[in-house]
């Protein structure tokens, strides 16, 4: 069964910190993996979509990375802002047995909240 | 505003009462997701639709939901006699072709009293 376990469940950090939030995978086979970020009572937006062969993408201060092998990611956040406090999310896409197919896997999240 | 709208952002309803839900997706996005989320949980998928086709079904959608697209634009999805654990957000996205980013709506939120 494929599985996205996101850790830690949430997080609270003083502005200005860094931290790293985790996602390890049991999805096959894999094609993407993609970070999400939503604030409360919002849809989820997009932060990085990561494909097999690439092992770290940044957006601003948000930068992920990715081990295929291990089946391991991680969102790193630099010099964290009020506004970062949100949940993230980590998605795991897999390869499609047909055009129809649809295989994604969300993760529970992490929550994030960033203090003064 | 080009993003993706959905209609109505909170519904409070009675038990056994039927609701409708709308998704007006990105304009040039073929495909159309929708996803339930309940408090502390990730989105669980719905339903997904390639221009009109619904192509496919979640098991968490029972004969009470209902889905359409009909000219391949807007969705609507359907929820008949609504029952309490129907409360949750309903999010709609929508992407391109291939493994493109889901750029997701703001949600519906669904009381069920």
């Amino acid at each position: 069964k494929n599985q996205v376990e996101q850790s830690p469940q949430s997080l609270i950090i003083l502005e200005g910190k860094n931290c790293t939030l985790q996602c390890n995978y049991t999805v096959s086979p894999f094609s993407n993996l993609r970070w999400y970020k939503q604030d409360t009572g919002r849809g989820p937006v997009s932060l990085t979509i990561m494909t097999f062969s690439e092992n770290t993408k940044s957006n601003g201060r948000y930068t992920a990375t990715l081990d295929a092998d291990t089946k391991q990611s991680s969102l790193h956040i630099t010099a964290s802002q009020l506004s970062d406090s949100a949940s993230y999310i980590c998605v795991v896409s897999a390869l499609g047995s047909g055009a129809g197919s649809y295989q994604l896997t969300f993760g529970k999240g992490t929550k994030l909240s960033v203090i003064p | 505003d080009t993003g993706v709208s959905q209609n109505p952002r909170h519904k409070i309803t009675k038990r056994g009462q039927n609701v409708t839900f709308r998704c007006d997706p990105i304009s040039e996005h073929n495909r159309l997701y929708w996803y339930r989320q309940t408090l502390g949980q990730g989105p669980e998928f719905l339903t997904y639709f390639q221009n009109e086709a619904q192509l496919e079904k979640s098991r968490l959608l029972s004969d009470r939901f209902s889905a359409e697209r009909p000219k391949g634009s807007f969705s609507t999805l359907e929820i008949q006699r609504t029952e309490q654990g129907d409360s949750a957000m309903y999010l709609c996205a929508s992407s391109g072709q291939g493994y493109a980013v889901q750029y997701f709506g703001p949600g519906t939120r669904l009381t069920v009293t």
